[in-house]
């Protein structure tokens, strides 16, 4: 199957600063999504990307399907922003996770 | 819009009983759903797809006599945790993609699941 691996596994911040979080992929996939899991363990859509570039707000992601990567950015960081991000990938319908980024923001 | 609800939100059981956990898309209907598994500071692993009409697909290594699965309407899954150990307590975690749109899979708020 698929193999998704994030970096980095774990990042500490101070407030106001940007971050860049990457997951790579090692096929081609039809399905990429970036979550925020919040401490309480819900899942909370980011970005629906198999490839290309969005923003919302604060937050953008990029996919180079062809070079198997994506890359999101989240700008002015803030506590709120603090958890774990999960990108998945998939190459039919069924999702493969990745192993998390650990994000701290420290106030 | 596309919200998924998930009941109970967490449960204690005594070893040996059996639970069913609940998911639910409340404003699309959805062919498929699936069940995933989280331990704590892990990442999700998928457990099995749920086609609304048919038999669960479960993924190697997952035990379908004991998690069963039933999609009885394209709106609703159930996932029944039979004679449940201790080593099944977990947080069990939901999905749906929206018949007839992309792909893209929305999540369920989890299930904590302690056995004792």
């Amino acid at each position: 199957g698929i193999q998704v691996e994030q970096s980095p596994p774990d990042l500490i911040l101070q407030e106001g600063a940007n971050s860049t979080l990457r997951c790579n992929f090692s096929d081609s996939v039809n399905n990429l999504q970036w979550f925020h899991q919040n401490p309480w363990g819900q899942l909370i859509n980011l970005f629906y990307i198999p490839s290309g570039t969005k923003q919302n707000g604060r937050l953008s992601a990029t996919t180079v399907a062809t070079e198997r990567y994506s890359l999101l950015y989240i700008s002015s960081s803030q506590t709120t922003d603090s958890g774990v991000y999960f990108c998945a990938v998939a190459g039919n319908e069924k999702l493969t996770f990745g192993t998390g980024t650990r994000l701290t923001i420290i106030p | 819009g596309a919200v998924v609800s998930q009941h109970p939100s967490w449960v204690i059981c005594k070893s040996g009983t059996s639970v069913k956990i609940e998911c639910r898309s409340l404003d699309f209907q959805a062919t498929t759903m699936f069940w995933y598994r989280q331990f704590p500071k892990q990442s999700l692993m998928l457990m099995a797809t749920s086609n609304e009409g048919s038999k669960a697909t479960y993924e190697q290594g997952v035990e379908k006599d004991k998690f069963l699965i039933n999609h009885a309407s394209l709106t609703l899954s159930t996932l029944t945790v039979t004679s449940a150990h201790p080593e099944d307590s977990s947080f069990y975690i939901c999905s749906a993609s929206p018949a007839g749109g992309r792909n893209e899979q929305y999540f369920g708020p989890g299930t904590r699941l302690t056995v004792t």
